[in-house]
C-alpha cells in the first residue's frame, strides 16, 4: 500500500479480554516498530524488528504484550487479560531499513479498555 | 537510562513569526536524529532528518541544527502558518536500533 495502515482504528474491549491489533507496514519496509502513546504523552517505544534479526523486545511492559511479525510484513501486536491502563493509541511504523533511515507512521489503534 | 527530551512543553507563537523548538539527548552514540509532527488524532508525519556527521540540514521553511558538543537538536520553523500547530517530537536513533522519542512540544499558532 502506498503507507503504513493499521486496523482496527478504534477497539474497545472489556478488562481482562485480549486483544489483537494489526499493523500493515509499506512495501518493501524492513523495519517495523510499535509504540504506545497515552494521551497528551510522549511515545513509549514497546518492540522493534528488523528484518530477520531477533526483535528488540526491551520496551514491552509486561508479559501480557507479544508481537510477531509474519513473513517480513504483516505484524501483530496481542495484549492478553488487558488491563485499564492498557487503554491508549498504539502506533506502528516501518522504514526501509531501519539503519537510520525514517520511519513512517500509521495512524494508529485507539483501544479503551472499560 | 539513556532518553531524548525537550526543553518547553508549550510554544505559542504568532503567525508569520519564526519558531524554534529544541531539544536534548544525552545519548552521544546516536548517530541519527528525526523531527515529527503530530496534529491530534494522527500518527506522527516526518518533517526533517539529520546524521551526526552533519550539523545543519534544510527543509522547505524548516531547518534543523545539530549541536553534538553539547547533544543539543533544535527545528526551526520560518514564517509559522495556523496550519504548524501540532506537537513536535524528536526522535534519536543508532544504527539498527528503535527510534526513541522525547515527550514532544505543543506549538500554537495564533493569528
Amino acid at each position: 500500500g502506498a503507507g503504513v495502515s493499521q486496523s482496527p482504528s478504534n477497539k474497545v474491549t472489556e478488562k481482562g479480554k485480549d486483544v489483537e491489533l494489526r499493523c500493515d507496514p509499506i512495501s518493501g519496509h524492513t523495519a517495523l516498530y510499535w509504540y504506545r502513546q497515552s494521551l497528551g504523552q510522549g511515545l513509549e517505544f514497546l518492540i522493534y524488528f528488523q528484518g530477520n534479526s531477533a526483535p528488540d523486545k526491551s520496551g514491552l511492559p509486561s508479559d501480557r504484550f507479544s508481537a510477531e511479525r509474519t513473513g517480513g510484513s504483516v505484524s501483530t501486536l496481542t495484549i492478553q487479560r488487558t488491563q485499564q491502563e492498557d487503554s491508549a493509541v498504539y502506533l506502528c511504523a516501518s522504514s526501509l531499513d531501519g539503519l537510520g533511515m525514517s520511519a513512517f507512521f500509521g495512524q494508529g489503534t485507539r483501544l479503551t479498555v472499560v | 537510562g539513556e532518553s531524548v527530551g525537550l526543553h518547553l512543553p508549550t510554544l505559542s507563537v504568532q503567525e508569520g513569526d519564526n519558531s524554534i523548538i529544541n531539544c536534548a539527548y544525552s545519548n552521544s552514540a546516536s548517530d541519527y536524529f528525526i523531527w515529527y509532527k503530530q496534529e491530534s488524532g494522527k500518527g506522527p508525519q516526518f518533517i526533517i532528518d539529520i546524521r551526526s556527521n552533519m550539523d545543519k540540514r534544510q527543509g522547505q521553511r524548516v531547518t534543523v541544527l545539530l549541536n553534538k558538543t553539547v547533544k543539543h537538536l533544535s527545528l526551526q520553523i520560518a514564517a509559522t502558518q495556523p496550519g504548524d500547530s501540532a506537537v513536535y517530537f524528536c526522535a534519536e536513533n543508532q544504527a539498527g536500533t528503535a527510534l526513541i522519542f522525547g515527550k514532544g512540544t505543543t506549538l500554537s499558532v495564533s493569528s
